[in-house]
């Protein structure tokens, strides 16, 4: 079963708007990370938040951890048509690690 | 520039087949992993290594072996390809447990 799971499953904003997406997970963890994947080519990192942090911003990117719920979400502000992709987070419990299924962004000019 | 290599980039392999899908890294990361990507079903581990001499088994382990004689190498061997085997194989390395994974650019495998 997955560790991680995305919701939504699709979304589909304009340039400039936010664009959220959240992952709940089912165990504790030792951290949680997000990862971009562009069409064809490989996940690459984004952003890891600790399982004693609540929040982490890097660039555009806002990330919250939630660990009473067991859930985090993933925020990017003012999008660009280059931030289409799909979005995946990782649940990190001590070196098990669950990828959620993913949330395929389309950001349209 | 340092990173994760995979090879070939896709391929279409008969059924009954033996394959080996070949994943280098410069980074001199301990751990490395197999995974496989499928329309719906996310990235399902394959096998991993946490570092050059062991193996284990991932969540989908069935049909696929791997070795790791050293840190830099980490083949992905199918023995007798299967239509179901038919995916996206990506490899991944990570420096240390609790760090980032660095991924390859995938293997597209089509098994007919």
């Amino acid at each position: 079963s997955q560790q991680g799971e995305e919701d939504p499953q699709a979304l589909s904003i304009q340039e400039g708007e936010n664009a959220t997406m959240n992952c709940s997970y089912k165990t504790s963890i030792n951290n949680l990370q997000w990862y971009r994947q562009n069409s064809g080519r490989g996940l690459v990192h984004l952003i890891l938040i600790r399982s004693n942090e609540r929040e982490k911003h890097s660039g555009r990117l806002r990330v919250t951890l939630d660990t009473s719920k067991k859930s985090s979400s993933l925020l990017i502000t003012a999008s660009r048509a280059a931030d289409t992709a799909s979005y995946f987070c990782m649940a990190d419990s001590w070196g098990k690690l669950q990828f959620g299924a993913g949330t395929q962004v389309v950001v349209t000019p | 520039i340092a990173g994760i290599t995979q090879a070939p980039t896709s391929q279409i392999l008969a059924a009954g087949r033996r394959m080996t899908l070949r994943c280098t890294q410069d980074m001199r990361h301990n751990a490395m992993y197999w995974y496989r990507q499928d329309l719906g079903l996310g990235l399902r581990l394959i096998h991993y290594s946490n570092t050059a001499g062991t193996t284990g088994k991932g969540e989908v382990p069935d049909g696929y072996s791997v070795s790791r004689a050293n840190t830099d190498d980490f083949p992905l061997t199918l023995a007798s390809a299967v239509p179901s085997q038919t995916s996206v194989y990506f490899c991944a390395s990570q420096r240390d447990e609790g760090s980032p994974l660095h991924f390859g650019n995938g293997t597209r495998l089509t098994v007919t």
